[in-house]
């Protein structure tokens, strides 16, 4: 199967300073890697993923890096906004059948 | 944007007691999931399928029944449940192809008192 591990469960940052999120796999043979948002009562939702043929990715001030040598992956949030206080989910993945193992969490404020 | 929908919202019932939790997807998504979030886990699949009549053990599928009808609808079965069930229920789906996003439902609280 697969394990993954995820930290810090709790992040407090002040508002325009940047956000990390850390998260490590064990299955070398996890090929996707997708970041899920979680708000107050909603359903997760996919905000960025990687793949394992890339080891970074950027959409706006979302950043993911990937390292598959120390099967670790990262979200990087930049100028954070308190609408990105949120719980963040990292999952890893082995392909067609999409069963996602998921991360613990990362309950994200940010403090205006 | 692809839509999944879960009923019941919520629902209590008592140790011992028989629940189904319903799911319905309108993506014609092949793959359809069932997750439970709990403080501490994240969200931990249940069961899934890759179609009708199909079913797959997830990782956590002690004390869950779970059965594809149609492409469309997914159910997962508690029959003898226990507290330790307590949980949010995720329902998703997924086309397992081309396009590998999971699509999530608004999910079930269930609560066994």
């Amino acid at each position: 199967g697969e394990q993954v591990e995820q930290l810090p469960s709790i992040l407090r940052v002040q508002e325009r300073s940047s956000a990390s999120i850390n998260c490590t796999y064990e299955n070398s043979a996890s090929n996707y890697f997708p970041w899920y948002k979680q708000e107050p009562g909603e359903n997760p939702k996919l905000i960025i993923d990687i793949r394992s043929n890339m080891e970074r990715k950027q959409i706006q001030g979302l950043i993911v890096l990937l390292d598959k040598k120390a099967k670790r992956f990262s979200l990087h949030i930049t100028d954070t906004q308190p609408a990105d206080s949120a719980m963040y989910f990292c999952a890893a993945s082995t392909g067609g059948n999409n069963k996602l193992t998921f991360g613990q969490g990362t309950v994200l404020s940010v403090i205006p | 944007e692809a839509a999944v929908t879960q009923s019941p919202r919520n629902k209590v019932t008592v140790t011992g007691g028989n629940v189904t939790l319903s799911c319905r997807q309108t993506n014609s998504h092949n793959y359809m999931y069932w997750y439970r979030q709990d403080t501490g886990h994240g969200l931990r699949l249940i069961h899934y399928s890759y179609g009708a009549g199909n079913l797959q053990i997830g990782d956590v599928p002690d004390g869950y029944k779970a059965t594809r009808t149609t492409q469309e609808d997914f159910f997962l079965l508690l029959e003898l449940a226990s507290p330790s069930q307590t949980s949010l229920y995720f329902c998703a789906s997924s086309d397992g192809g081309a396009s590998t996003e999971v699509f999530f439902g608004k999910g079930t609280r269930l609560t066994v008192v």
